[in-house]
C-alpha cells in the first residue's frame, strides 16, 4: 500500500460544476497537507496548504483535512475551463517545504 | 522576480551514460529539493540541499547524487543511466525555514534514456 492514494481519474466535468478531489494516506505522522496544480509542460504550483485538521477556503477552492480518517479533499466551486490541469495532493511530516509525499495526481478537464 | 530555472529542458541520453541537470533557485532561496516524476510512480522525493549541505534524502540508489553551490544553485547527477531513469526531473526552491509558502517548482528537465 502506498503512503498516499489518490483517485486515478481522469475526471471530466461541465463548466460550473462542483469538483471534489480526494486523497487518503496511511502515515499518521503527516501534519502538513497541500494541493498542487500542474499544467501541461509546467512544474506543480501550490494551490492550498493546511496544517493539521480543518478546513481552509480560498476563493473557489476549499481544502479539508480529516486526520482521524486520514482523508483530505479539495473542492472546486463554479469550475472553469482554466481549472483543467492535473491536481496532486502532497503531505509532509515536517513542513510545507520539506520532503513531500505526493499522490499520483488526477487530471481534470472542465468542458465549456 | 525570476522563477526557478532548470536547464536543459530536454535531454536524450544512452543507457550507461551519465547526466548532470542544473537548477537555479529563486533569488534569496537557500533550499533546493529535487523530485522525479514518472507516469507510473508520480512525484518522488530525491533529496534536499540547504546551505550546501544535504538535509534530506529519498529512497533512490546511489547513482543519483546532487550538490549545492555557495550561490544556492544546485546540480543533480545520475550515473550509469538506465531506461527506467526516463522521467521529468523537477527542482523546487524555498527559503528553507518553516513557512506556509511551500515550494516553487521549476518547469523541469525531461530526460529520455534510450
Amino acid at each position: 500500500q502506498k503512503e498516499v492514494e489518490q483517485d486515478p481519474g481522469p475526471l471530466s466535468v461541465p463548466e460550473g460544476a462542483i469538483v471534489s478531489l480526494n486523497c487518503t494516506y496511511s502515515n499518521s505522522a503527516f501534519q502538513y497537507f497541500m494541493w498542487y496544480r500542474q499544467y501541461s509542460r509546467k512544474g506543480p504550483e501550490l494551490l492550498m496548504y493546511t496544517y493539521s485538521s480543518g478546513n481552509k477556503e480560498d476563493g473557489r477552492f476549499t481544502a479539508q483535512v480529516d486526520k482521524s480518517s486520514k482523508y483530505i479533499s479539495l473542492f472546486i466551486r463554479d469550475s472553469q475551463p482554466s481549472d483543467s490541469a492535473t491536481y496532486l495532493c502532497a503531505m509532509s511530516e515536517s513542513g510545507a517545504n520539506s520532503k513531500l509525499t505526493f499522490g499520483k495526481g488526477i487530471t481534470l478537464s472542465v468542458r465549456p | 522576480k525570476a522563477g526557478v530555472t532548470q536547464t536543459p529542458r530536454y535531454l536524450i541520453k544512452t543507457r550507461g551514460q551519465q547526466v548532470t541537470l542544473s537548477c537555479s533557485p529563486i533569488s534569496g532561496h537557500r533550499s533546493v529539493s529535487w523530485y522525479q516524476q514518472t507516469p507510473g510512480q508520480g512525484l518522488q522525493f530525491l533529496f534536499e540541499y540547504f546551505s550546501e549541505t544535504q538535509r534530506n534524502k529519498g529512497n533512490f540508489p546511489g547513482r543519483f547524487s546532487g550538490r549545492q553551490f555557495s550561490n544556492s544553485r544546485s546540480e543533480m547527477n545520475v550515473s550509469t543511466l538506465e531506461l527506467g531513469d526516463s522521467a521529468l526531473y523537477l527542482c523546487a526552491s524555498s527559503s528553507g525555514g518553516t513557512n506556509n509558502y511551500g515550494y516553487t517548482f521549476g518547469s523541469g528537465t525531461r530526460l529520455t534514456v534510450v
